[in-house]
């Protein structure tokens, strides 16, 4: 059974970097094919695809965020951390890890995603 | 940058009625189109993906079609627990983008 849950702060002031840890069970990213990802969502709006890691550490960014994102895995641990530097109120919103596999493409397991407000 | 484009953006419909969402791709993403459902508060879940495969678990009244630019998500005969936000996603390229959205609420 593949879970996954973030974790982070709530509050985050404007201009600071924002980190986020996934841990997840069920799956190594040790394993070929692995894959987690990031997706967040403001307030009553849309899913944004953020970033992904693969377990060979391929990693795949946003354009419009990247110069802002890092992310990296500790297989360890069964954890994957998202930071994104300067962080501006227009990033508020829910952000969600997510499990994939390289076999299908798709995100069929989410975390429940945890709730960043970003205000001075 | 592949941009989805759903619609319509909300659809007012009654239980037992049928649903027709719309999913259009700026360039052709093939069959890799995926349809998730996001409920209020909770994260949102996959139903079909590559146009046309139900994910594991989910009800044969969705069913979704389509190829190159242009997929649809049709629910047969809503249920009460059918009244969400469904998105569409594309697999082709990176970023992999999600849609805007379509509403679908109790009318």
């Amino acid at each position: 059974q593949i879970t996954l849950k973030e974790s982070g702060p709530t509050l985050v002031k404007p201009t600071q970097t924002l980190t986020l840890t996934c841990t997840f069970s069920g799956f190594s990213l040790s394993t070929s094919g692995m894959a987690v990802g990031w997706i967040r969502q403001p307030p009553g709006k849309a899913l944004e695809w953020l970033a992904l890691i693969y377990w060979d550490d391929d990693k795949r960014y946003s354009p419009s965020l990247q110069s802002r994102l890092t992310i990296t895995k500790d297989t360890s641990k069964n954890q994957v951390v998202l930071t994104m530097t300067d962080m501006d109120p227009v990033d508020t919103g829910s952000y969600y890890c997510a499990h994939m596999t390289l076999s299908s493409g798709w995100f069929n397991y989410w975390g429940q995603g945890t709730l960043v407000t970003v205000s001075s | 940058e592949v941009v989805l484009t759903q619609s319509p953006a909300t659809l007012s419909l009654s239980p037992g009625e049928r649903a027709t969402l719309s999913c259009r791709a700026s360039q052709s993403v093939r069959s890799y189109l995926a349809w998730y459902q996001q409920k209020p508060g909770q994260a949102p879940r996959l139903l079909i993906y590559d146009a046309s495969n139900r994910a594991t678990g989910i009800p044969a009244r969705f069913s979704g079609s389509g190829s190159g630019t242009d997929f649809t998500l049709t629910i047969s005969s809503l249920e009460p627990e059918d009244f969400a936000v469904y998105y569409c996603q594309h697999r082709i390229t990176w970023p992999r983008t999600f849609g805007p959205g379509t509403k679908v609420d109790t009318k």
